[in-house]
């Protein structure tokens, strides 16, 4: 059973709206990363959080924005929603130092 | 910039078979983390591997065993006497870090049939 928990786990958008995912992770995981996967790809690394700062962005633009929050649950949020970013959102946590623990993430189309 | 290579798309064995899933990488870094993930059809992935890149010794897990080469920039994984439950999307990754920040290839599937 992963200690990294996603809501929702699909979600149908339109182009144009915002949407919000959330991710809830274990105590004491400070440290929370964000990925997205597209069908038949890889997951790509969007941002990462450690102690409700931003630590590290990958290469997708601002319209993708985080919050970390002190009792270890997290937000995506991703504005003017593109077809493109249809994908598997993937959240991960670690205390720290040590192993990385990801969700089963959200599915989210855009249509 | 870092890169990972996965070559093979798809791989079809019979269950027993050995498998073997190829993954090159590049990186201008000097000390970096190589890792392993399964990715089953419920999404998450599962951590198999870290090494870093000090440590070319290479490893064995139960069925799994893992061949790391610096000087090929080569991190390949073995499952050896391929079982049903071996069936998912292998991913092989690359950090700058000890963790996180994940670099990710594009997955090779594997499917397992009885």
């Amino acid at each position: 059973e992963t200690g990294v928990t996603q809501s929702p786990t699909h979600l149908i958008k339109t182009r144009g709206q915002q949407v919000t995912l959330r991710c809830s992770s274990q105590s004491g995981h400070n440290t929370v990363s964000w990925y997205q996967q597209a069908l038949g790809q890889g997951p790509q690394f969007i941002f990462q959080y450690y102690r409700e700062e931003e630590n590290g962005r990958g290469n997708f633009p601002p319209r993708f924005s985080g919050l970390q929050f002190p009792n270890y649950s997290s937000e995506l949020n991703v504005n003017a929603l593109e077809l493109d970013d249809s994908a598997l959102y993937l959240c991960a946590s670690s205390p720290r130092g040590d192993g990385y623990t990801f969700g089963s993430g959200t599915r989210l189309t855009v249509v | 910039a870092q890169k990972v290579t996965q070559a093979q798309t798809e791989i079809s064995v019979v269950e027993k078979e050995d498998v073997t899933l190829d993954c090159v990488y590049e990186t201008r870094d000097t000390t970096y983390y190589l890792f392993w993930y399964k990715q089953p059809p419920s999404g998450e992935l599962v951590f198999l591997i870290r090494r870093n890149s000090f440590d070319e010794q290479n490893e064995i897990s139960g069925r799994y065993s893992w061949n790391f080469q610096k000087s090929t920039s080569s991190f390949n994984f073995t499952i050896t006497a391929s079982q049903v439950v071996d069936s998912a999307v292998y991913f092989c990754a690359l950090s700058e870090e000890s963790w996180g920040k994940f670099q990710f290839g594009a997955g090779t599937q594997v499917v397992v049939t009885p």
